[in-house]
């Protein structure tokens, strides 16, 4: 099992570009999480979704939107990227079945909004 | 809404010291509790968690924490730490009620002088 992969690794935006952050598991688990990181605030929930075709607001949503289409791949889209929305962002999933709590996370994207 | 507090922010430590780091969470339901660690550049790894059961959790690489109800505290140890302990430390606290969210603190970078 690869576990939760995310594409890609590092970019660079001018501000004003959209792009889109690709997390895909294939651990074939129910809920997937979209997380920033920023220094000192420690991981902060963007958009979740728990079950395909589903999407949730998180704790800091705004400027972001996400997609679930199939199970194994969350999306997330910035449309209008802006200098604070420079971060790390980490991918996550659940599994979602009984007594299933704990969250496996991707390896993270490091975006840099210019 | 949860919270979680991790009181330290920086923690400078040498080898073979003892380590504690403070947790404090703030939610009136049942919780699952968990200590993730990220290393340098890398993504977060789970060192141990709580469901149930026994307070005193052990996790990998000699960590382990203890649940006191009480003072909703979930407190992080390590009798000996070595260098490669260095690492950002997170405490986070799952609520099951809605998708399995997470609630992360702030983190607590420990530097293990050699």
């Amino acid at each position: 099992n690869a576990g939760v992969t995310q594409t890609p690794k590092f970019r660079v935006l001018k501000t004003g570009q959209s792009m889109t952050l690709l997390c895909a598991q294939d651990m074939n688990h129910e809920y997937m999480y979209w997380y920033r990181q920023d220094p000192g605030m420690g991981l902060r929930l963007i958009h979740y979704s728990v079950g395909e075709g589903t999407t949730a607001k998180g704790e800091v949503p705004d400027g972001y939107n996400v997609s679930r289409l199939k199970k194994q791949n969350f999306l997330l889209g910035l449309e209008s990227a802006a200098p604070s929305q420079t971060s790390v962002y980490f991918c996550a999933s659940v599994s979602g079945g009984a007594g299933e709590y704990e969250q496996y996370f991707g390896p993270g994207t490091r975006l840099t909004v210019t | 809404a949860q919270s979680v507090s991790q009181h330290n922010h920086h923690v400078i430590l040498s080898e073979a010291a003892s380590l504690e780091l403070g947790c404090n969470y703030s939610y009136g339901g049942t919780v699952n509790l968990f200590w993730y660690v990220q290393y340098p550049g890398q993504h977060l790894q789970l060192l141990l968690k709580y469901f149930s059961g026994d307070p005193l959790v052990k996790g990998i690489k000699g960590f382990e924490a203890e649940f006191i109800k009480s003072k909703f505290s979930f407190n992080l140890r390590k009798p000996s730490v070595q260098w490669s302990d260095t690492a950002e430390y997170f405490c986070a606290v799952n609520n099951k009620a809605a998708g399995n969210k997470l609630t992360f603190g702030g983190g607590t970078r420990v530097l293990v002088k050699p």
